[in-house]
Formats: structure tokens, sequence, C-alpha cells
């Protein structure tokens, strides 16, 4: 089944104390994306990755990291959490070749509350 | 860079009503323009999209129109369904960026049986 799948689904931590969230597709997508959505904000692109060993800022990087390793993998790392960074957060991979569907696939999402 | 704003933030149809959702952008480039509908506690999915050399595309009762010299466009829901209500979010890209997509920021429909 393709899918985007992203781990945890819920978490709660405390300021200061670094995380990482998973994020893994199966469908060979080269490109993906990581977004938090904020009531009224909407969905806010964090950082992109147009493929391996290539990340961008998107619109709401500040206390962010991403790593692009493998294709399949896109982890989002806060090194130092703050509430400000508490947020649904959402993986979303896509492919921009000619001829592929434009559509951006979603994972479930991720529930961070910062302490 | 882009921006996009949706109208409006609430609304409210009876069953069997049509509703209508707009949106303007401000990039003269955007050449992708997709609607994601979000159901509580689910994910953002993909309903229609539509590309700029396009001016409206139809699914059923879903449909979309671009009107690019004015930088607006809008989605139409006919025969509404309370199935229908949940987020809905408008969204504009320059393809050749890699689906960089930026988003309104949704509009919440409640269809009242």
């Amino acid at each position: 089944e393709a899918q985007v799948t992203q781990n945890p689904r819920y978490l709660i931590t405390v300021t200061g104390k670094k995380l990482t969230v998973t994020c893994s597709q199966n469908m060979n997508h080269e490109y993906m994306s990581w977004y938090r959505q904020d009531p009224g904000l909407g969905l806010r692109q964090i950082y992109y990755s147009m493929n391996v060993e290539v990340t961008d800022k998107g619109d709401v990087p500040e206390g962010y990291k991403v790593s692009r390793k493998e294709k399949r993998n896109f982890p989002l790392i806060l090194e130092s959490p703050s509430p400000n960074q508490t947020s649904l957060y959402f993986c979303a991979s896509s492919s921009p070749l000619a001829g592929s569907s434009y559509e951006q696939y979603f994972g479930p999402g991720t529930r961070l509350t910062v302490t | 860079g882009e921006n996009v704003e949706q109208h409006p933030s609430t609304l409210s149809v009876q069953e069997g009503d049509s509703a209508v959702i707009k949106c303007t952008y401000s990039d003269s480039a955007s050449n992708y323009f997709p609607w994601y509908k979000q159901e509580l506690g689910k994910r953002p999915q993909l309903i229609i999209d539509i590309r700029s050399n396009v001016g409206e595309k139809k699914d059923q009762r879903i449909a979309v129109t671009l009107n690019k010299t004015a930088k607006h466009f809008s989605l139409h829901i006919t025969e509404t369904q309370p199935e229908d209500s949940a987020v809905y979010f408008c969204a504009a890209s320059w393809r050749e960026y890699g689906n960089k997509l930026v988003f309104g920021a949704g509009t919440i429909l409640r269809v009242k049986s």
C-alpha cells in the first residue's frame, strides 16, 4: 500500500529536550516536505527536499533541522524545542517528474506539545 | 514569495445547497492550484486541482474555476451533503520548483442536515 508514515503520532516533551519526528514514504517520491498546522494559519511549510542530500528552507524554518540521507526518509529534528513549536506536524511527499501526478501525499500527522 | 488568501474562514450551508470558497494568490508565476480536504483528526487529501492552462475543471459535485488575469480561483461544491463537512484548503504552486505549495488559511465548511 502506497503511504507516508510518521512517528511518533503524539508527543509531549519539555522545553530544550531534543527530539526527532521520523517520516518515511514507500512511493519512491523525490520530493518530501514538512508542514506545521496551527489554527487560523493553515499549513505552513517548514523545510522541503527535492532529492537525496538536497534540502531547503520553507516559510517557517527557525528552530528546525532536517536531513535527507535516503530517498524514503525525511526526519524533522527539533534541537531545543520551545512552547511555540507546539503544533500539528505533517510530512508529505510527491513526485515532481514530468508525467507524474502533482498530488502531495500527507502522512497521518504528529501532534507535538512542548511544555 | 507567494501569498494565498482564502475566504470565508467559516461557511455554513443547508444540506443540498451549494458552497463556494474563494482564494487569491500573489505570484503570477504560479501555475498549479490544488484543493485539499481535511476531515476532523485526519490528514489533508487532494480533492481536485487545476493547472494554469485550464479555466475550469469538474469532478462530479466539485468544480474549480481559475481566473489567471485576476489571480483568483474558487471551489464550488453543489448538492452539499453532511459528509462534505470538513476544512478545505486551497494552495498555489510553481510546479518547476518541485511542488512547493503555499496554502491558504483554510475554510471550515459545515453542512447542516
